[in-house]
């Protein structure tokens, strides 16, 4: 069963709006951390933002949030008033319990608009 | 901003030679990884090094595959035989804890 699931192949959004890629995870582990990862097509990864299981707040970090809702097992990536730059793929991630491991999702294509 | 690095930034190799390939990790980071990537796909956990020796590795990660903290700086992934399918984007990572994970821009190892 796959750990990671993102079910948005490709998404469009028009510069300066807000776009939201979903997450869904699995796992029967209390403890665990879930990251998203931008890589642009230079094919680089790069680290966007951390939430713990037991962090009470979402992260946020800069114009990228993490709509955290434990109950519905999701992680969705709120990125805010998108810029050009922010055309890449996304990829949500997740370590499980004292693992070191991260598992990925299949990514999500963002394409950014004029 | 401190990074991490890997050479070479493209390895083509031919079936059944070896290669290594090189990361230098973020220099106080305690925790060290590779991942690859084939083309179009996810990225696959290969393998995890903390405190001078492998923490955890995946089924990926069979015989062929050895890693190494030479000295302080350098952490290394080698495979003894390379396969057609081993062909993929490798990346290094490492972390000062183990709830973070900085990636390297990635090595390309093309099998021929």
């Amino acid at each position: 069963a796959q750990k990671i699931t993102q079910t948005q192949p490709g998404m469009f959004v028009q510069e300066k709006e807000a776009v939201t890629l979903d997450c869904t995870y699995d796992t029967s582990d209390p403890s665990y951390g879930l990251f998203w990862y931008k890589q642009p097509s230079s094919g680089e990864m790069i680290f966007l933002i951390y939430q713990g299981s037991y962090d009470q707040q979402n992260a946020t970090e800069g114009r990228y949030s993490l709509n955290f809702q434990k109950a519905r097992k999701s992680a969705n990536l709120v990125i805010s008033a998108s810029q050009l730059g922010d055309s890449a793929m996304y990829f949500c991630a997740m370590r499980e319990g004292a693992g070191y491991a991260l598992n990925f999702g299949k990514g999500t294509s963002l394409l950014v608009t004029p | 901003e401190p990074e991490v690095t890997q050479t070479p930034s493209h390895q083509v190799t031919q079936m059944g030679q070896e290669v290594i390939l090189r990361c230098v990790p973020i220099s106080n980071h305690l925790y060290f990884y590779w991942y690859r990537q084939i083309l179009g796909q996810k990225v696959e956990f290969l393998v995890s090094f903390y405190n001078n020796e492998i923490s955890e590795k995946s089924e990926i990660f069979d015989d062929q595959f050895s890693v190494e903290r030479p000295d302080g700086s350098n952490f290394t992934l080698k495979i003894r035989s390379t396969k057609l399918e081993d062909s993929a984007m490798y990346f290094c990572a490492s972390g000062y804890g183990n709830y973070e994970q900085y990636f390297g821009p990635g090595t390309r190892l093309t099998v021929t």
